[in-house]
């Protein structure tokens, strides 16, 4: 069955360095999101990506962070300037259409220090 | 923004017990979902909701999408102790958004 895949599992980082999120949709899908969770809590949409723009955003998804689909298969999330209170797990997810159903990668635990 | 309230917070059952959660919203939602998390994974999606009123199963699993569009539930019947781990509703609106609830922790002692 297809899959989202995201890489890496788990990423640490010092205060103030870029990191790069890297997530593989599911093939056929059009849609791609990415969602964060911090420890404990819900999960919180942070952008919607279709037609290789933003369709729309919250807002936790500030200056810092940016979405890039730069091939055919990768979709990623970069953080500029991570800051102690971007430590999460970071989801993508993909749909086939807007309003259907998203399918979760496995996530990318990030950890500031 | 948009928020839903998710309840119960958590329960704890006897396996073989029958177990219903629910959402509710002041807004309305185009999609409703329903989705397990098991510590350190992601969400798995297990029923998808499209239509006011329509009731779904899969498996032990049965979800309805209120008529209102502002409330879902979901039960699962014979709990067994795979059953554990926390489920979330998400209600998602056209440009695909999803909001989720606070989750529901569900225990199920064998």
């Amino acid at each position: 069955e297809p899959e989202v895949t995201q890489t890496p599992s788990h990423q640490v980082t010092q205060m103030g360095q870029e990191v790069i999120l890297r997530c593989v949709p599911i093939s056929n899908h059009l849609y791609f999101y990415w969602y964060r969770q911090i420890l404990g809590q819900k999960v919180e949409f942070l952008v919607s990506f279709y037609n290789n723009e933003i369709s729309e955003k919250s807002e936790i998804f500030d200056d810092q962070f940016s979405v890039e689909r730069p091939d055919g298969s990768n979709f990623t999330l970069k953080i500029r300037s991570t800051k102690l209170e971007d430590s999460a797990m970071y989801f993508c997810a993909s749909s086939e259409q807007g309003t259907y159903s998203q399918y979760f990668g496995p996530g990318t635990r990030l950890t500031v220090t | 923004g948009q928020q839903l309230n998710q309840s119960p917070q958590s329960m704890f059952i006897q396996e073989g017990e029958d177990v219903s959660m629910n959402c509710t919203s002041s807004s309305i939602f185009n999609t409703w979902l329903w989705y397990k998390q098991d510590p350190g994974e992601g969400p798995v999606l297990l029923i998808a909701l499209y239509k006011a009123g329509e009731l779904t199963s899969n498996g032990r699993l049965t979800a309805q999408f209120g008529i209102t569009r502002k409330d879902s539930f979901l039960n699962i019947s014979a709990s067994i102790p795979s059953d554990v781990g926390i489920y979330f509703c998400a209600g998602q609106t056209n440009a695909g958004k999803s909001t989720f609830g606070d989750g529901t922790t569900l225990t199920v002692k064998p």
